[in-house]
């Protein structure tokens, strides 16, 4: 499987402001996806980060208050926007579609973020 | 639409015990792939295995075995012997096989292994 690392780790930010995430994997692969996990919930898909093109965001989620960029097969960046404590989650992300992970998404170590 | 249910929410075993955690699934498509997810406190979400819908075969390795049954649209999961380090939230998710599509995944069962 593909070596997936996500920065940061953690972070504590006040509430107004913006972080930007980075997931990068060792080898090229075909869909790169985010995810949000409330404390205590389960997975919630953000959107699929598009190479060479916008994301494709699911339902309840803007690019205003997600921007996301995927410049190449191996990098992904994903903003929280305008921070509010109701974004306070752990994010990760995902990847599919490479050498030796087809049809399967294997997960980065995803970011802590506690908004204040 | 997809769904997949984790009926419990959280279990506590005495170490050595065996354990298992429902998963039980609805889905229309008629090709799909089944997976198991661990989660550790650490955080990060670990793949433990992928199963097609047409291969029913239960499937073993070391203490961990998953019975897939289509006619109960179930994936269960059993862990024999745990140990303290299985303590996790374990995840049952669901897509559709063929492409890529996106993961529906289970609201999460925590098990507590305590020694």
């Amino acid at each position: 499987s593909a070596v997936i690392s996500q920065k940061p780790s953690r972070d504590i930010c006040q509430r107004g402001t913006s972080l930007t995430i980075q997931c990068q994997v060792d080898s090229q692969v075909t869909m790169m996806f985010w995810y949000r996990q409330q404390p205590g919930q389960s997975l919630t898909l953000i959107a699929t980060a598009n190479q060479g093109s916008e994301a494709t965001y699911e339902s309840g989620f803007v690019i205003d208050k997600f921007p996301i960029s995927r410049p190449n097969l191996t990098f992904s960046t994903l903003t929280v926007s305008n921070m509010s404590p109701e974004d306070s989650s752990i994010y990760l992300c995902s990847v599919e579609g490479g050498q030796g992970i087809a049809e399967t998404q294997y997960f980065g170590p995803g970011t802590r973020l506690l908004v204040l | 639409a997809q769904k997949v249910t984790q009926a419990q929410t959280e279990i506590s075993v005495v170490e050595k015990e065996d354990v298992t955690l429902d998963c039980v699934y609805e889905t229309r498509d008629t090709t799909y792939y089944l997976f198991w997810y661990k989660q550790p406190p650490s955080g990060e979400l670990v793949f433990l295995i992928r199963r097609n819908s047409f291969d029913e075969q239960n499937e073993i390795s070391g203490r961990y075995s998953w019975n897939f049954q289509k006619s109960t649209s179930s994936f269960n999961f059993t862990i024999t012997a745990s140990q303290v380090v299985d303590s996790a939230v374990y995840f049952c998710a669901l897509s559709e096989a063929g492409g890529y599509s996106t993961l529906t995944f289970g609201k999460g069962t925590m098990l507590l292994v305590s020694p």
